[in-house]
């Protein structure tokens, strides 16, 4: 079963408004991290936050993280048309399974112009 | 430049019929993986590597067999006993301790059974 659940499973919003996804886990973990996904390519590394952080920033994107109530946000401000693709969070595992990346199922998001 | 090439991108296989994806890294990364991406599931992993001759495998390993001779490379066979190998292939690279870094994606193969 997969670790990370994203929500919303879809998500349209105009550009310039801010999207804000967010990620519920299970189990413990070391890290989580979150991708982007054009149609149909492969995926691209966006940030990681590790389980002692609880917020971090990359240019127009702000993630948090909430270890007692596992769960994660990402937040990408003044959104472009651009930025239309899917997101992913994956954990990162503490304990025994601590080598596997897990994802999500992702949150599809379409910026109109 | 620096990256990691799957080929080819997209392969049409025959019931029955055994076909080998390709997955080469040059950024030197110990790490290596195969997940398996279908419409509304997400990615789940098929094998993983840590390092050259050594693999593991994922959450759904059967039907699939891999190889690690060299760091730069991973290939995948999709097996006849693969019941359902209609999907898309990523294959990733990290620099090592699994799960612990980011992961550098290649361009996904898609393959289709006729």
């Amino acid at each position: 079963s997969q670790q990370g659940e994203e929500d919303p499973q879809a998500l349209s919003i105009q550009e310039g408004e801010n999207a804000t996804m967010n990620c519920s886990y299970k189990t413990s973990i070391n890290n989580l991290q979150w991708y982007r996904q054009n149609s149909g390519r492969g995926l691209v590394h966006l940030i990681l936050i590790r389980s002692n952080e609880r917020e971090k920033h990359s240019g127009r994107l702000r993630v948090t993280l909430d270890t007692s109530k596992k769960s994660s946000s990402l937040l990408i401000t003044a959104s472009r048309a651009a930025d239309t693709a899917s997101y992913f969070c994956a954990t990162g595992n503490s304990g025994g399974s601590n080598y596997k990346l897990t994802f999500g199922k992702g949150t599809l998001l379409t910026v109109n112009p | 430049d620096g990256g990691i090439t799957q080929s080819p991108k997209y392969l049409f296989r025959k019931e029955g019929q055994n076909v080998t994806l390709s997955c080469e890294q040059n950024l030197n990364h110990d790490a290596m993986y195969w997940y398996r991406q279908d419409p509304g599931q997400g990615l789940r992993l098929i094998y993983y590597s840590q390092i050259v001759n050594d693999f593991q495998k994922g959450d759904i390993a059967e039907g699939y067999s891999v190889s690690r001779e060299k760091k730069e490379s991973f290939p995948l066979t999709v097996t006849s006993a693969q019941k359902n190998p209609t999907a898309f292939y990523l294959c990733a690279s990290s620099i090592g301790g699994v799960g612990y870094n980011e992961q550098f994606f290649g361009p996904g193969t898609r393959l289709t059974v006729l």
